[in-house]
């Protein structure tokens, strides 16, 4: 079975503070992704990584940067956390070929105060 | 980008079916998923379909793939407790990234 590990399932930090949420694939898996996930908006893409040092904007990038030094260990940064980035933060891996689904990690319910 | 619409809730009582749906925009959709998130918890893929079928069976789950009306279902047979849960359509239509629905809450009722 897939596993993703995400590094807390729950995380209290301030406004202003640098903050990093840990996640870790155990199948090799080329693509990674960050999602949150808000009530009723689903869950919208943050970045995802498609090979080690590579990266992309996903649909709200701003306030977020990525790391991904390792092909198993995808790392989101909030530069300087403020309230709204209050959120259940999701990490997912998958294969890259066409059409292989994504595998989720347990989330990190992160809380900005 | 791709929008996906579902219904926001559900509810069902134990041991009926439950029908889930989900429409979406792109007819360049290829690959289409279900997803589920019970409370707490992450999301667990629970079947997905490619665009050249038009239904898949697994188990108690029935997907219904409807290209010309862009439509996905998901139905659950003898609906049970422990199906009470959120659960995502999502599509895509390229190698990377998926469009998901804002979630259908089920409650099952005994």
């Amino acid at each position: 079975d897939v596993k993703v590990t995400q590094s807390s399932r729950y995380l209290v930090k301030r406004t202003g503070e640098k903050v990093f949420l840990e996640c870790v694939q155990d199948m090799d898996h080329e693509n990674m992704f960050w999602y949150r996930q808000d009530p009723g908006l689903g869950l919208r893409l943050i970045y995802f990584s498609y090979d080690v040092k590579m990266k992309e904007k996903g649909d709200i990038p701003e306030g977020y940067s990525v790391s991904r030094e390792k092909k198993e260990r995808f790392s989101l940064i909030l530069e300087s956390a403020s309230t709204n980035q209050t959120s259940m933060y999701l990490c997912a891996s998958s294969l890259r070929q066409g059409g292989q689904p994504q595998h989720f990690g347990d989330g990190t319910r992160l809380s900005i105060l | 980008g791709e929008d996906v619409e579902q219904s926001l809730f559900l509810s069902v009582r134990e041991g009926d079916s439950s029908v889930i749906n989900c429409t979406y925009t792109d007819s360049s959709s290829t690959y289409l998923y279900w997803y589920k998130q019970e409370p707490g918890a992450g999301l667990q893929l629970l079947t997905y379909i490619f665009s050249n079928m038009d239904m898949k069976q697994d188990q108690r789950l029935t997907v219904l793939l409807n290209k010309k009306d862009k439509h996905l279902s998901l139905r659950i047979a003898d609906t049970q407790t422990g199906d009470s849960a959120i659960y995502f359509c999502a599509v895509s239509s390229n190698d990377y990234k998926l469009s998901f629905g804002a979630g259908t809450t089920v409650t099952v009722r005994a």
